[in-house]
Formats: structure tokens, C-alpha cells, sequence
């Protein structure tokens, strides 16, 4: 059974800095891994997939990937209040029709 | 359009009773999910349907039973409703062509609280 570890937070951070979020997994054979935005009250929303080690860019979004040390992290550069949220690390099973997910880290950024 | 949708939005019952709550999906995906996120936010697989056949059942009560009657299409019928299934329950779908990892689209959610 995969594992799927997030400190549950709250992480704050003031506007225009850089949040970072962290998962940790115990499989050390997955091989991709999601990055989910949940609002309060909303559904998941995808941000990032990432299945090669280093680092991947989207926007202010770089999702980082260290497959030897079975962890992935999530980093938003100059964080808006509108990026408070709940955000959700998966991982998916070999067949890819699943998802483990972790329990979350909320996150606050304050003005 | 919406890709994922769900009905009902929100529903409150009876601990006993018997309810049930549809899904959609327009995206053309061959695979289907419930979900259940509880009230600490910890988001759990339920069921996994692949062209309305059932490949996944995460050790889920027999109170609940999905029924797919075709691919765009999930419901979860929820038998003898406890006050421990009040919950979020989503719906998801993705397409899984050859094993392959896919993204997995959520519909809007049900809240469920048994009373």
C-alpha cells in the first residue's frame, strides 16, 4: 500500500513570497507524481504532474522531484492570498488508474 | 460545459435511509472514480471503474454499490446510511490507455451528512 506524507499545516506566508510544500512517499518504485489545488468548499484541481527527477516550471509553479531521497515539493514564487489552499500530493498506482493521496497542506498567504 | 458533474449538490438524510448520487462525464474518459474526503480533509479511493467495469474496491462497505451503466456514467447507491458516511463524495474521471498515468478531472462534490 503507497503511503503518502504532507505536514498538514498551516503554512503561512506573506504576499510575494515563496511558499514551499513538501510530500514524502513510500513506494520506492513510483514513478510520477500530481500536484492537486483544493479550495475551500471546491474540488481538486490539477497544477502539476512531474515524473522525471529535478525540477519542472510552470508560471510562479515548480514542481521538484528527488526520487532517491522519495520526496517531491511544490514551490510557488511570489505568493498571492489567492493562492491559499489546500494542496494536495498523488501519487498514482503502476496500472495508473488510481490515486494515493496525502492529507493535504494548507497553505496562507496574508497580505 | 461542465466536464465532470454531479448530482445532488447537497444532501441530508436519516441515519437508515437509503440514498443515491449520480456522476457524468463529457470528457470521453474510459475510466471512473468515487472518491470520499471526510471531515479532515483526507481524500480516499472508493471505487475505480474502466469502461463500467469495476477495477478497483478499496475495502468499502457492502452498504455501498456503484453501478456504471456505461462509461460516462457512475452512480453510488448508499444503502442503511451511518452517521460515519457524512462526507464529501467526488467524482473523477481520466483517461487510462495503456497504462499510462493520467490526470484525474473531479467533479464539484456531494455533501452528505446523515443526520
Amino acid at each position: 500500500q503507497k503511503e503518502v506524507e504532507q505536514n498538514s499545516g498551516p503554512l503561512s506566508v506573506p504576499e510575494g513570497a515563496i511558499a514551499s510544500l513538501n510530500c514524502t512517499y513510500s513506494d520506492r518504485g513510483s514513478q510520477s507524481f500530481f500536484w492537486y489545488r483544493q479550495y475551500s468548499g471546491k474540488s481538486p484541481e490539477l497544477i502539476m504532474f512531474i515524473y522525471s527527477n529535478g525540477d519542472k516550471e510552470d508560471g510562479r509553479f515548480t514542481a521538484q522531484l528527488n526520487k532517491a531521497s522519495q520526496y517531491v515539493s511544490l514551490l510557488i514564487r511570489d505568493s498571492q492570498p489567492s493562492d491559499s489552499a489546500t494542496y494536495l500530493c498523488a501519487v498514482p498506482n503502476n496500472a495508473g488508474n488510481m490515486l494515493t493521496f496525502g492529507g493535504g497542506t494548507r497553505l496562507m498567504v496574508k497580505p | 460545459d461542465t466536464a465532470v458533474s454531479q448530482t445532488p449538490k447537497y444532501l441530508v438524510t436519516q441515519m437508515g435511509n437509503d440514498k443515491s448520487i449520480k456522476c457524468e462525464q463529457n470528457l470521453g474518459h474510459d475510466t471512473m472514480y468515487w472518491y470520499k474526503q471526510d471531515s479532515k480533509k483526507f481524500l480516499k479511493i472508493m471505487f475505480s471503474y474502466n469502461n463500467k467495469e469495476l477495477i478497483i474496491n478499496e475495502t468499502v462497505p457492502n452498504r455501498f454499490s456503484p453501478k456504471s451503466p456505461d462509461k460516462a456514467h457512475l452512480n453510488l447507491h448508499i444503502n442503511s446510511l451511518e452517521l460515519g458516511d457524512s462526507a464529501v463524495y467526488f467524482c473523477a474521471s481520466s483517461q487510462v490507455t495503456g497504462g499510462l498515468v493520467a490526470t484525474q478531472y473531479f467533479g464539484p462534490g456531494t455533501r452528505l451528512t446523515v443526520l
